[in-house]
């Protein structure tokens, strides 16, 4: 069982629908990053959370360590945001990403 | 400007021979790494330097020799490359260990390598 799990693995909406990513972990962490692979191959990070919520534009990303879950949301989503997206976390005096297996969004127009 | 710019963007080789991958970043940060994206997308750690000193080498095997010679650059030369091999890699870079800074992990955009 990996370390971290996202869900859902595949995730199809229609444009403007509020979508929402999954990620729970099995360790102790000292921060969670969400992730953002293209089409194309390249991949941006997004967020690092260590508590609370952060926001940037459309996007929020929210973690409850106690429960050792995280969530990615999305508002009035665009076929843009169409891409995989890649939850991964840093263990405690441990500077290495572990990843969780990614969740495929498309947003149809 | 690309922050992290690694080459080639693609390579194509023959079982059995030597090939480098090379990344250079330009945001002056001191920790970089090698990640490797297997077929079905997953990303696993391979290597990370700080200030040009190995910090994490994970069961990868030696065959797969990380270079920094300047802290802006990590290069990765595989020898005897195996059809295993075959993977996109990726090179990153942080501000420091603890993966933080403005813009967290900046990656590249992928080497993809497929052995024949």
């Amino acid at each position: 069982k990996n370390e971290v799990e996202q869900s859902p693995q595949n995730l199809t909406a229609q444009e403007g629908e509020f979508i929402t990513i999954n990620c729970s972990y099995s360790v102790g962490i000292s921060a969670l990053h969400w992730l953002q692979q293209h089409p194309g191959g390249g991949i941006v990070s997004l967020f690092m959370l260590s508590s609370g919520k952060k926001k940037h534009g459309r996007l929020i990303a929210t973690i409850n360590i106690q429960e050792k879950h995280s969530s990615l949301h999305i508002t009035a989503s665009h076929p843009r945001d169409s891409a995989v997206y890649i939850c991964a976390v840093r263990g405690f005096g441990n500077e290495k990403l572990t990843f969780g297996t990614g969740t495929r969004l498309t947003i149809i127009p | 400007d690309t922050a992290v710019s690694q080459t080639p963007k693609y390579l194509v080789t023959q079982m059995g021979n030597d090939k480098s991958i090379k990344c250079e970043q330009n945001l002056g940060h001191d920790t970089m790494y090698w990640y490797k994206q297997d077929s079905k997308k997953f990303l696993k750690i391979m290597f990370s330097y700080n200030n040009k000193e190995l910090i994490i080498n994970e069961t990868v095997p030696n065959r797969f020799s990380p270079k920094s010679p300047d802290k802006a650059h990590l290069n990765l030369h595989i020898n005897s490359l195996e059809l295993g091999d075959s993977a996109v890699y990726f090179c990153a870079s942080s501000q420091d260990l603890a993966g933080g800074g403005l813009r967290g992990y900046t990656f590249g955009s992928g080497t993809r390598l497929t052995v024949v």
